[in-house]
């Protein structure tokens, strides 16, 4: 079976700085990986996601992740953050050519500061 | 694309009674996933739909537990017998079809609270 483990739990940024959020997963296989981002008060939305290719996927808002394969990681940056990235982060691993579950890590709570 | 339509958006029961949660999916998505998520977790996996076929249930999904989605479109989830460990957040996904290459579209969740 799958694991995900994302490293901070609670990271504090000032705005402006650069933001780097640990994702590893656990499994023989290959996989599709995702980082959802859930606002205050929201609904689970994705970010990004990578399935094969390049490497380094950009999603919305700034956001981009690289996969290394050779690490089993999917690490998420974004150069500059905005108090609007305050949220929680989530990676999200599932078994590349399936329709079954997501397995998500326990998420990073990211605090943005003015 | 009206989204994931969940609900209702909040229940308070006693513990012991039974409690039963709506999910409507993006149209004409055939896939529905339910997850359910505790404080300081990740969203974790219960059960997943295709059309109206289970094809999956997780170990968490214990006897108390059933899902339905008899034709196909909305599901429901139904808790009987609610215990304390019941409290959390339920979330329900939806996908087309296309293997695991769809993302997972998200509603805003049940959170049950037990008394």
């Amino acid at each position: 079976a799958q694991s995900v483990s994302q490293h901070n739990h609670h990271v504090i940024l000032s705005e402006a700085a650069s933001l780097e959020l640990g994702c590893n997963y656990s499994y023989g296989g290959t996989v599709n990986l995702f980082w959802y981002v859930q606002y205050p008060g929201q609904h689970l939305q994705l970010l990004l996601k990578y399935f094969s290719g390049d490497p380094l996927v950009k999603g919305i808002k700034g956001f981009e992740a690289e996969f290394i394969k050779s690490k089993f990681s999917f690490n998420l940056r974004k150069p500059s953050v905005q108090w609007s990235d305050t949220a929680e982060y989530f990676c999200a691993v599932i078994r590349t050519g399936t329709a079954s579950k997501l397995t998500f890590g326990t998420g990073t709570r990211l605090q943005v500061t003015l | 694309d009206t989204g994931v339509s969940q609900d209702p958006r909040h229940k308070i029961t006693k513990r012991g009674q039974n409690v039963t949660f709506r999910c409507d999916p993006i149209s004409e998505h055939n896939r529905l996933y339910w997850y359910r998520q505790t404080l300081g977790q990740g969203p974790e996996f219960l059960t997943y739909f295709q059309n109206e076929a289970q094809l999956e249930k997780s170990r968490l999904l214990s006897d108390r537990f059933s899902a339905e989605r008899p034709k196909g479109s909305f599901s429901t989830l139904e808790i009987q017998r609610t215990e304390q460990g019941d409290s959390a957040m339920y979330l329900c996904a939806s996908t087309p079809g296309g293997g695991g290459n769809q993302p997972q579209h998200f509603g805003d969740g049940t959170r049950l609270s037990i008394l």
